[in-house]
């Protein structure tokens, strides 16, 4: 199966700074790279997805990155906010399933 | 803005007993998946359905774990007998259809075995 392995394990910023999360996967068959957000006590929630047909995507602050050659994919969020603060989740897909990074616990301190 | 349901929200029980949990997927979601998240890891899969048919039930530990989607709408996973090593987030997620398709999740089961 897939593995995917997410680095860093807990990553703090200053508001306003960027924070980078990075993954790297195993099987060139993925080829769907979704990024959840987890708030504390509360479901993951899907903030932004790249397909392999595409190098980058980005959403407002937030920006993913993908290098099928290496095989690894980021996530940038720029002007990071106190609400920013989660652990986030990188995903792979081939086929129907996703496997999922061990996540990121980012702080953004005040 | 419709949601994945789940309940119950925490359960609490003994090792050796039986336990079970309930999803309902956003409706006309063809796809629905129960994953196992451990506290500070992802969630992992264990179990795939299209329709009321098991696609993918690899990761699942049968001696003990089961899943039905009899009509092809709700779900119900269950666990007899529980072991200590069970206690885990039980998270329901369904897609409009399986192939790289978002996957919207429910709010989770955070199972508790003593």
């Amino acid at each position: 199966g897939e593995n995917v392995e997410q680095h860093p394990s807990t990553l703090s910023v200053q508001e306003g700074d960027s924070a980078v999360i990075k993954c790297t996967y195993s099987d060139s068959a993925s080829n769907y790279f979704p990024w959840y957000k987890q708030e504390l006590g509360k479901r993951p929630q899907l903030i932004i997805d790249i397909r392999s047909n595409v190098g980058e995507k980005k959403d407002q602050r937030i920006a993913v990155t993908l290098n099928k050659t290496a095989k690894h994919f980021s996530l940038h969020i720029t002007e990071t906010q106190p609400e920013d603060s989660a652990v986030y989740f990188c995903a792979a897909s081939i086929g129907n399933n996703l496997f999922f990074g061990t996540g990121t616990r980012l702080t953004v301190i005040p | 803005e419709a949601e994945v349901a789940q309940s119950p929200r925490y359960k609490i029980t003994e090792k050796s007993q039986a336990v079970a949990f309930w999803c309902d997927p956003i409706s006309g979601h063809a796809t629905l998946y129960w994953y196992r998240q451990i506290l500070g890891q992802g969630p992992e899969l264990l179990v795939q359905f299209q329709d009321e048919s098991v696609v993918d039930d690899s990761q699942l530990p049968k001696d003990r774990f089961s899943a039905e989607r009899l009509k092809g709408v709700d779900s119900t996973l269950k666990i007899q007998p529980a072991e200590l090593g069970d206690s885990a987030m039980y998270l329901c997620a369904s897609s409009l259809f399986g192939l790289n398709n978002e996957q919207f999740f429910g709010p989770g089961t955070r199972l508790t075995v003593l």
